[in-house]
């Protein structure tokens, strides 16, 4: 079956640690975000990567970091200076022109 | 600056009473508003994409309108299981990215 896988469903991150988010995706689709999603909150746009090799920041970027090594990975580092990473992270990808398909998402807290 | 709004923020309605979900945006060159739904704790589901004014389209209980500044997501008779979040997106502007509104919380009371 075809589609976008993320992991873990939860992680827990202690204070100064870096962790990072795995998003793999089998569509062969060429561009790939990442989005924030806070409680009762919409999607704000973190970072994107329209191929490979290349990503844009989106509206929030402090804090992340990502890399596009691979047409199908789009794996988010979020890092200690990201200083509230507690939220749900959406990891989607598309066809130009074409709709988002999102993966199950991954629920971040603090210890 | 690429902008999309969403009203109401939450709408209660009973089971059976129509409404209608509002999603107004600014984007220099819009090419695709899509719509989502969302349970708590998921990954948003695709609803619709519509590509230009004048468009429509229908899926079961949902119709979705498009004009140049805004968007419609009309709900006939519906059921508690419509109840979640939904979602209007667009894509555009300079960078080409998607943006998303925050959404409104629909609830159907049986």
């Amino acid at each position: 079956d075809g589609g976008i896988t993320q992991s873990p469903k939860y992680l827990f991150r202690k204070e100064g640690q870096n962790v990072t988010l795995s998003c793999e995706q089998n569509l062969n689709h060429d561009a790939m975000y990442w989005y924030r999603q806070d409680p009762g909150q919409g999607l704000r746009l973190i970072y994107y990567s329209q191929i490979v090799n290349d990503f844009q920041k989106g509206d929030i970027a402090e804090g992340y970091s990502v890399s596009r090594e691979k047409k199908e990975s789009f794996p988010l580092t979020v890092t200690s200076a990201q200083k509230n990473p507690t939220a749900f992270y959406l990891c989607a990808s598309t066809s130009r022109n074409e709709k988002l398909f999102f993966g199950s998402g991954t629920q971040l807290s603090v210890l | 600056e690429d902008q999309v709004t969403q009203s109401p923020e939450a709408l209660r309605l009973q089971e059976g009473e129509s409404s209608s979900l509002n999603c107004s945006y600014t984007v220099s060159g819009l090419r695709g508003l899509f719509w989502y739904r969302q349970d708590p704790g998921k990954g948003p589901e695709f609803l619709f994409t519509l590509y230009s004014a004048g468009e429509e389209k229908e899926k079961e209980r949902l119709k979705a309108t498009l004009t140049k500044k805004e968007s419609f997501l009309h709900i006939t008779a519906p059921k508690p299981e419509d109840s979640a979040t939904y979602l209007c997106a667009v894509q555009g502007g300079r960078d080409d990215k998607i943006i998303f509104g925050k959404g409104t919380r629909l609830h159907i009371l049986p």
